[in-house]
């Protein structure tokens, strides 16, 4: 069975960079997968989609983020990562890294998810 | 971006009760439409998706329906285990957007 986990500071200064990796387990991420991304949840608040990556190499992005995304995969670790530049006090969030076992049927979403991290950007 | 209005935003009912959150997108979505149940300090798990299908191991207490693009997710008879909250979300447009969320409280 798979097993994602997200790992990464767990807190990062204003204007700096967030990098978070996902590490899976239990399959290859290249063979058993075809479509990663990650989602959010500011404290108290409920679950904003931050972007996607599907085994073609096609990225989608929230654009009402403010900080720009970047989403990539490495199948030769089994992960997949998160970018998020110049960060401020509103990113500061759980980060879910999630991927998706079903079949392809061209709208995949993100049904199987780590368990999350929490990162806060504070100086 | 696709709107998912979800109510009611929270609700208190008891042990057996029968309750219907629901979501409407704000543009057609076909059924492109999956339910989460998110319980404190977890990380949210699938339900339903494609509106109506069950996740694999889900009890069949929950259900999902559309008509058009009103979205309902049902549980028959309330459990201890049931009390959470829960978000829809549609994946038929980029960027995938969420519903606000539903928060299921013991009454």
């Amino acid at each position: 069975q798979l097993r994602l986990q997200e790992s990464g500071p767990g807190l990062v200064k204003p204007s700096e960079t967030l990098s978070l990796t996902c590490t899976v387990s239990g399959g290859s991420i290249s063979s058993t997968t075809y479509y990663w991304g990650w989602i959010r949840q500011s404290p108290g608040k409920g679950l904003e989609w931050i972007g996607s990556l599907d085994y073609s190499g096609s990225t989608y992005y929230n654009p009402s983020l403010k900080s720009p995304v970047t989403i990539s995969v490495d199948t030769s670790k089994n992960q997949f990562s998160l970018r998020l530049t110049s960060v401020t006090a509103a990113d500061t969030a759980v980060y879910y890294c999630a991927t998706t076992v079903k079949a392809w049927t061209g709208y995949p979403y993100l049904d199987y998810w780590g368990q999350g991290t929490l990162v806060t950007v504070s100086s | 971006d696709i709107q998912m209005t979800q109510s009611p935003s929270s609700l208190s009912a008891s042990i057996g009760d029968r309750v219907t959150i629901t979501c409407r997108a704000s543009q057609g979505i076909s059924n492109h439409l999956a339910w989460f149940q998110q319980k404190p300090g977890k990380a949210p798990k699938s339900l339903i998706y494609a509106a109506s299908n069950l996740e694999s191991g889900v009890p069949s207490k929950f259900s999902g329906s559309r008509s058009g693009t009103d979205f309902s997710l049902t549980i028959s008879s309330l459990q201890p285990e049931d009390f959470a909250t829960y978000y829809c979300q549609q994946y038929d447009n980029y960027p995938h957007t969420f519903g606000g969320g539903t928060k299921v409280e013991i009454k």
